[in-house]
């Protein structure tokens, strides 16, 4: 079946630090990989993503790449900001029928100044 | 209009009565989606519709719960006597159908429903 973990949080960083935020999936097909962003008080918004093996979605500064032999689509950005200060969702879906997201469980970032 | 609404944004209703939640997709979008975000469960897939068909219910937790959609536009989700476990979170998306392959999901800002 199709899941994806995510790193637990939540994750406390200082402005400018680096960010890696890990997760991986299991599918049974080709799936679609994404990261979407709660910020705090808003809807669901989509960050980024990947539709197929190698690429690279990015947005914001933040980037992930889909890597099939791992399994895994990891968020990165060099340099948070305060306003970067949101849930992170990891989520995949199968692209045909439904198609329907997975998500991970959620990653809570805090950016102190 | 610009994005997906959902109404209303809150509802506080005793445990026992009956409640609708609406979702208006983006216009021309011919998917539309029902998530439930919750604190035990995460985020979690309920019902899909392509045009005014359910072709996938297989997310919905009992038979308590119900959606339709009319028009191929405007839909709802209805909760029949609603349970203390069903406060949450509830989620619309709406994507288009190119081909055989679904588009990237937008998201509603959600109706928070608290039983109580």
């Amino acid at each position: 079946g199709n899941s994806v973990t995510q790193m637990e949080g939540p994750v406390t960083l200082s402005e400018e630090a680096f960010l890696t935020i890990n997760c991986t999936y299991t599918a049974t097909g080709y799936p679609s990989l994404f990261w979407y962003v709660q910020y705090p008080g808003e809807g669901l918004q989509l960050l980024l993503k990947a539709t197929k093996a190698d690429d690279k979605g990015s947005n914001k500064g933040f980037e992930a790449t889909y890597r099939k032999e791992t399994t895994s689509f990891h968020l990165e950005k060099g340099s948070v900001q305060v306003s970067d200060s949101a849930v992170y969702f990891c989520a995949l879906s199968d692209r045909l029928g439904a198609n329907n997201l997975f998500f991970g469980t959620g990653t809570r970032l805090t950016v102190i100044p | 209009g610009a994005g997906v609404s959902q109404s209303p944004s809150n509802k506080v209703t005793e445990k026992g009565k009956d409640v609708e939640l609406r979702c208006d997709p983006i216009s021309g979008h011919t998917a539309l989606y029902w998530y439930r975000q919750s604190l035990g469960q995460g985020l979690e897939f309920l019902i899909y519709f392509q045009g005014n068909s359910a072709p996938d219910k297989s997310g919905l937790p009992s038979d308590r719960f119900s959606a339709e959609r009319t028009g191929g536009s405007v839909s709802t989700l209805t909760i029949q006597r609603t349970q203390q476990e069903d406060s949450a979170v509830y989620l619309c998306a709406s994507s288009l159908l190119a081909g055989a392959i679904q588009e990237t999901q937008y998201f509603g800002p959600g109706t928070r429903l608290l039983v109580l």
